[in-house]
């Protein structure tokens, strides 16, 4: 079964400073990797998956990931975080043969000015 | 517009009543999913649908029932609220086939008193 960690229940980063959020997921083959963001009162939105090719991902607004299949990592960065960078920030997973990701239980990101 | 909507956005209501929930999208995928959110315990599962005539459990489908109307409207009814089903409730809908990324409503916010 597929199953996703994210450590870190709370992250306090400074304005300006880079940032890395950490997933771990359990899967035999490769999974399918996402990051979504929830800002305060509103839904989850996707920053970026990963399928296959290369591992390092580009999403949006300013972030990027990297698939480590040998850490069993997709651990999501951002090089200048920005005070609008405060969220819930969910990884997933879904393995090739089901349709249903399983989310991690979400790292909150706090920025201070 | 928003394409995934959730009506009501918050509602208080006590124990033993039932409720309804509505989620309706206008992306005109056919995947559509009900979640709930704890702090601290990222999204739950509580039904898919896969199109109109597919209705499927997820892992807390305990004390919720789903009906889809068509393929824009996917409803969530609690029978007979109670208090620990307070949470923030998510409609997420996906296209069929390719990497099923999800798209969320904004969520409700229930009160079971």
């Amino acid at each position: 079964a597929q199953s996703v960690t994210q450590p870190d229940i709370h992250i306090t980063v400074s304005e300006g400073a880079s940032l890395e959020l950490r997933c771990n997921y359990s899967y035999g083959a490769t999974p399918y990797l996402f990051w979504y963001v929830q800002s305060p009162g509103q839904g989850l939105q996707l920053l970026l998956k990963y399928f296959s090719g290369d591992t390092l991902v580009q999403g949006i607004k300013g972030f990027e990931a990297e698939f480590k299949r040998s850490q069993s990592s997709f651990n999501l960065r951002k090089p200048s975080v920005h005070w609008s960078d405060a969220a819930e920030y969910f990884c997933a997973v879904r393995s090739g043969g089901s349709y249903i990701p399983t989310f991690g239980r979400g790292t909150s990101l706090i920025v201070h000015p | 517009d928003a394409d995934v909507t959730q009506t009501p956005r918050n509602r208080i209501t006590k124990t033993g009543k039932r409720i309804m929930l509505e989620c309706s999208q206008t992306k005109g995928h056919d995947r559509m999913y009900w979640y709930r959110q704890d702090p601290g315990l990222g999204l739950q599962l509580i039904y898919y649908s896969f199109d109109v005539k597919d209705i499927n459990k997820g892992e807390i489908s305990d004390g919720y029932s789903v009906s889809r109307q068509a393929q824009a409207k996917f409803s969530l009814s609690l029978e007979s609220a109670i208090p620990n089903q307070t949470a923030l409730y998510f409609c997420a809908t996906s296209e069929r086939g390719g990497a099923d990324t999800q798209y969320f409503g904004p969520g409700t916010r229930l009160t079971v008193l």
